[in-house]
């Protein structure tokens, strides 16, 4: 069955650090690759995706996912956070065409970022 | 563009009741799922309904159900309410030209007493 990892439930930075969320999924075929955020007490937005071509996405808001194919990893990456990044991170797979129509999430990662 | 709507925000019910969740997707959206998010479970998965038809579901009990209306808006029923069931639940849509791409509404929160 497919899953998701990730393998940090907490992360906690100071402005300006830079951050970077693991993200493994388990599925031998080809996937598109989300990663989706909620801000306290606001719904899920999606943040980024990858469906196929350059392994380097850009999402919204200075963030940028690598797909390694090779790791089955699609770790989140950001020069820079600020406070108001502070939210919880999910990285999600579904099948490519999308034809089970679900997504498989990772439980999220927490980040608190100090002023 | 008004994005996903659920109602309602909050629900309250008993064990044995039963709950109706709603969800209105983005207009020009053909699929809506819903998941449920129960504390320390993570996003999981309950049904996928496109073009008025179930397409797919999780592993939840035949008690989850729900359906899709001709204009696209679904309904998630839960019948005899278990203390467990208490959630959030999200409906999510997407378009029929990029179904893998999903967007989520802000959720009903389900308190079952």
């Amino acid at each position: 069955a497919q899953s998701v990892s990730q393998h940090n439930h907490h992360v906690i930075l100071s402005e300006a650090a830079s951050l970077e969320l693991g993200c493994n999924y388990s599925y031998g075929g080809t996937v598109n690759l989300f990663w989706y955020v909620q801000y306290p007490g606001q719904h899920l937005q999606l943040l980024l995706k990858y469906f196929s071509g350059d392994p380097l996405v850009k999402g919204i808001k200075g963030f940028e996912a690598e797909f390694i194919k090779s790791k089955f990893s699609f770790n989140l990456r950001k020069p820079s956070v600020q406070w108001s990044d502070t939210a919880e991170y999910f990285c999600a797979v579904n099948r490519y065409g999308g034809s089970q129509g679900n997504l498989i999430f990772g439980k999220g990662t927490k980040l608190s970022v100090k002023p | 563009e008004a994005g996903v709507t659920q109602s309602p925000t909050h629900l309250i019910k008993t064990r044995g009741q039963q709950a109706t969740l709603r969800c209105s997707p983005i207009s020009g959206h053909t699929s809506v799922y819903w998941y449920q998010q129960a504390l320390g479970l993570g996003l999981q998965f309950l049904l996928w309904y496109d073009e008025g038809e179930e397409r797919n579901r999780g592993n939840f009990p035949p008690r989850f159900s729900g359906r899709q209306f001709p204009n696209y808006s679904s309904e998630l029923n839960v019948n005899a309410l278990e203390l467990e069931d208490s959630a959030l639940y999200l409906c999510a849509s997407s378009h029929q030209d990029s179904q893998e791409t999903q967007y989520f509404g802000p959720g009903t929160r389900l308190l079952v007493l």
